[in-house]
């Protein structure tokens, strides 16, 4: 099983982007995939994620409102949506598969290759 | 949002010799089903984060035994008993008994 991401995007400051990640045919409803970002340099950072089962999604309180996390009908690929870009969201996207039926009691067994996103005018 | 704390910032270590980082949270990771819910990842240059220890100290499947991870309620730490050139990296501990999921800032390991 994998992950794989779409490629790298070039985005204006205000615009939007989305990144895919598509488990490689194998549904994730019995698992969660959450989202990561690693600004230039930086760590890693939670920006939210969805449950296969329920398709329940939750987000970190920083993305509220500017994220959205969605899965397809099978269930085999899941898009993160970014709104209203700002140059502080030029970073690394990676999507990770989490263990069990819960978005938290988790952790990460796999992951996508990365999504860079640079956002500039 | 609980806080995790990682020390030290960087280790360099020769080849052979053990290396011991820590991780530290501002709250209590132990969930009422009796589990600890602290994990560490190894995030190799140039690639994604790859699932070492979760749990505390459960090993996952193919990560050698020279790793090994301890702690409990909001102490944690991950040894090595014997380094090699391919541990290099950055060792990330997360915590997820609650969200928002967060990081340690990392400690950053190099090779004398």
């Amino acid at each position: 099983v994998r992950l794989e991401q779409s490629g790298a995007q070039v985005r204006k400051p205000g615009s939007s982007v989305m990144v895919s990640c598509k488990t490689s045919g194998v549904s994730f409803s019995s698992a969660s995939i959450s989202w990561v970002r690693q600004a230039p340099g930086q760590g890693l950072e939670w920006m939210g994620g969805i449950l296969g089962m329920m398709r329940t999604t939750r987000y970190a309180q920083k993305f509220q409102g500017r994220v959205t996390i969605t899965a397809d009908e099978l269930m085999t690929t899941v898009s993160m949506h970014l709104d209203s870009l700002k140059s502080e969201d030029t970073a690394v996207y990676y999507c990770a598969r989490g263990r069990g039926y819960h978005l938290i009691l988790t952790s990460f067994d796999l992951w996508g290759q990365g999504t860079q996103v640079i956002v500039s005018s | 949002d609980i806080v995790m704390t990682q020390t030290p910032l960087s280790l360099s270590v020769t080849p052979g010799q053990p290396a011991s980082m820590s991780c530290k949270s501002s709250q209590s990771l132990l969930h009422t089903d009796g589990k600890t819910y602290l994990s560490w990842y190894l995030q190799r240059p140039g690639q994604s984060p790859q699932l070492l220890i979760s749990e505390v100290s459960s090993r996952f499947s193919g990560v050698p035994d020279r790793f090994s991870g301890s702690g409990s309620g909001t102490d944690f730490t991950l040894k090595i008993s014997r380094v090699e050139a391919e541990d290099v990296g950055v060792y990330y501990c997360i915590q997820s008994v609650q969200l928002p999921l967060t990081f340690g800032g990392g400690t950053k390991v190099e090779i004398k």
